[in-house]
């Protein structure tokens, strides 16, 4: 059981250049969830989906789009990336809204 | 707005000594409360919950206790080990914004 994955784990982008980030999950979890962590910020939601099709926004979506084509699929992208963007990334997923959160490994981004 | 507030770190202790880790919050309403713990390189893993007043969530021999009147619920371990050496988040999810607030982290670091 792989739980929540994300991909790719690492990744140095240029501003200016977009990129996706994806997010899978294995546990028929309607809910999931994108966030972002700084040093001494604790996780910052970006954006969450309560359900295959559907989106919010988070506390600090500005800069973020996603996607929920899928049930199992939550993608995060980039259009245009800033150094402010240089973060952690790290998607989750949970069975019910304020249930607890199974979380991915990360994505580490860099924008130089 | 909610918050979350933990004690800075990092804690550095011996094996075997006591572990407190402080958590304060302010949110409208009756939150639920959590501990996430996150190892090296991986993401966070739920260590425990409380969802309502006077609640104890205990997991792996840590413990906290839902304080109300004094808006608190810190992390407790009678005796550490080196493999608990991580980064512990204090979250709260209330219902009114629908959504995870996390505390800034705080590191813990265990020498044998």
């Amino acid at each position: 059981n792989a739980g929540v994955t994300q991909t790719p784990k690492f990744r140095v982008l240029k501003t200016g250049q977009s990129m996706t980030l994806l997010c899978a999950q294995d546990m028929n979890h309607e809910y999931m969830y994108w966030y972002r962590q700084d040093p001494g910020m604790g996780l910052r939601l970006i954006h969450y989906s309560v359900g295959e099709g559907t989106t919010a926004k988070g506390e600090v979506p500005d800069g973020y789009n996603v996607s929920r084509l899928k049930k199992q699929n939550f993608l995060l992208g980039l259009e245009s990336a800033a150094p402010s963007q240089t973060s952690v990334y790290f998607c989750a997923s949970s069975k019910a809204f304020q249930a607890s959160h199974t979380f991915g490994s990360g994505t580490r981004l860099t924008v130089v | 707005g909610d918050s979350v507030t933990q004690m800075e770190g990092p804690v550095t202790l011996s094996e075997e000594a006591f572990l407190t880790i402080n958590c304060t919050y302010t949110a409208t309403g009756y939150p639920s409360l959590f501990w996430y713990v996150q190892y090296p390189g991986e993401g966070l893993q739920l260590l425990l919950k409380a969802t309502k007043a006077d609640d104890k969530g205990s997991n792996k021999g840590f413990e906290a206790t839902y304080r109300k009147e004094t808006t608190s619920f810190h992390l407790e371990k009678g005796s550490v080990q080196v493999s608990d050496s991580a980064v512990y988040f204090c979250a709260l999810w209330n219902n009114a914004g629908n959504m995870l607030t996390f505390g800034g982290g705080t590191r813990l670091m265990v020498k044998p």
